[in-house]
């Protein structure tokens, strides 16, 4: 089946430093999102993004489907940016069917 | 704002009881989802829904049903809980469609099973 490999696992930042999570994936998925988890908590949805760049505040998402990878930027983090981003890709079609990395868990301290 | 709530949020089963976690989306989205969350593993796909009456198998299906009566309202059922279904689930809605996949997400449900 589909697989979602994401690094790194975790990532500590001082604030005000920019962050860069990579995601790889093993097939040539036509949609790449981002999810953010905050502690304990529900995802919420950040970016989707099939190819090419996106930009949205101070997030940038990069999607190289040939090469089947995928980063995001995450420029002057913020405390309040800590928690686990999740990479998931899906199939192309409308179900919107999902396969998940592991997450990289990101601590920004003072 | 899209809204996703799952109920109960906490539950504590026995091994070989039933277990119902409900879900229910104001919407009116037509997919709706169950994932599974576990260190180690991320977010796995258990069951979803195209719309009322629909439901289809996700990644892992064994050891769970799943029921959408209607629109708003997805449930997730074990019928013989297990100690290996102890996890944190997810409830999740969409569009579908031609839409850049954007999903909704509740907050979770915890199980503990012993």
């Amino acid at each position: 089946g589909q697989q979602v490999q994401q690094s790194p696992a975790s990532l500590v930042l001082q604030e005000g430093e920019n962050a860069e999570l990579q995601c790889n994936f093993s097939s040539t998925a036509t949609r790449l999102q981002w999810f953010y988890q905050r502690p304990g908590g529900s995802l919420v949805s950040l970016l989707s993004n099939p190819s090419g760049t996106k930009h949205t505040g101070r997030l940038t998402s990069t999607t190289v489907t040939k090469e089947r990878r995928g980063s995001l930027h995450i420029s002057s983090s913020q405390i309040t940016d800590s928690g686990t981003y999740l990479c998931a890709m899906g199939p192309t079609g409308g179900n919107n069917k999902l396969t998940f990395g592991q997450g990289t868990v990101l601590s920004v301290i003072p | 704002e899209a809204a996703v709530t799952q109920s109960p949020r906490n539950k504590v089963a026995v091994t070989g009881g039933k277990v119902t976690l409900s879900c229910n989306q104001t919407n009116n989205h037509n997919n709706m989802y169950w994932y599974r969350q576990d260190t180690g593993h991320g977010l796995r796909l258990i069951h979803y829904s195209y719309g009322a009456g629909s439901t289809e198998k996700g990644d892992i299906p064994d050891g769970y049903k799943a029921s959408r009566p209607s629109q708003e309202n997805f449930s997730l059922i074990l019928e013989l809980a297990t100690p290996s279904q102890t996890s944190v689930y997810f409830c999740a809605s969409g569009l579908g469609g031609s839409n850049t996949g954007q999903l909704y997400f509740g907050e979770g449900s915890k199980l503990t099973v012993l």
